[in-house]
């Protein structure tokens, strides 16, 4: 089975409205942590967001937040005020354990496209 | 820019030939890891050093590839006998291991085409 999963290959979104992009994710281990990155075209994965299993609140920083549902195990990344800029590939990722030194486990990643 | 960097950003080479890439970790990182990425797809990791010791190695890494870190710093990663497969990106991330929010950062990425 796959560990993240990504539903959504390709978004389309207005400049200056919010976007949800998906993810789940599968683990039985209670301890982990997930993550989202921005992958522009130039092929450097950027850092976003980070949420731990045992975290209260959902994560948010700037214009990026987390919607944390921990029992549907789901992870969604919502943009806010998309900018021409967030095109990009966007992966979800997650580490298991708390075992610093694990690796992340990604999934496919959404291609989201801002249209002016 | 004291991100992560990578060397070459591209490379082209025909099969059978042998091929190293080079990462520099963020300043002061002592864990490293390398990731491939083939097209549409997102990264699968490859093997993770803490400071000089490799410690894990995905079943992906065959004995063609070999990596390093020697004196806990930079990193090689070589293929020998370059195959048509081993086309993809090759990125190379960081991390300061600082408990169960550790970030890893990666590097540009080295796209690797083999002919």
């Amino acid at each position: 089975a796959q560990k993240i999963t990504q539903t959504q290959p390709g978004m389309f979104v207005q400049e200056k409205e919010a976007v949800t992009l998906d993810c789940t994710y599968d683990t039985s281990d209670p301890s982990y942590g997930l993550f989202w990155y921005k992958q522009p075209s130039s092929g450097e994965m950027i850092f976003l967001i980070y949420q731990g299993s045992y975290d209260q609140q959902n994560a948010t920083e700037g214009r990026y937040s987390l919607n944390f549902q921990k029992a549907r195990k789901s992870a969604n990344l919502v943009i806010s005020a998309s900018q021409l800029g967030d095109s990009a590939m966007y992966f979800c990722a997650m580490r298991e354990g708390w075992n610093a030194g694990n690796m992340l486990t990604f999934g496919g990643g959404t291609r989201l496209m801002v249209k002016p | 820019d004291t991100g992560v960097s990578q060397d070459p950003r591209h490379k082209i080479t025909k099969r059978g030939q042998n091929v190293t890439f080079r990462c520099d970790p963020i300043s002061e990182h002592n864990r490293l890891y390398w990731y491939r990425q083939t097209l549409g797809q997102g990264p699968e990791f490859l093997t993770y050093f803490q400071n000089e010791a490799q410690l894990e190695k995905s079943r992906l890494l065959s004995d063609r590839f070999s990596a390093e870190r020697p004196k806990g710093s930079f990193s090689t990663l070589e293929i020998q006998r370059t195959e048509q497969g081993d086309s993809a990106m090759y990125l190379c991330a960081s991390s300061l291991g600082e408990g169960n929010q550790e970030t890893q950062y990666f590097g540009p990425g080295t796209r690797l085409l083999v002919l």
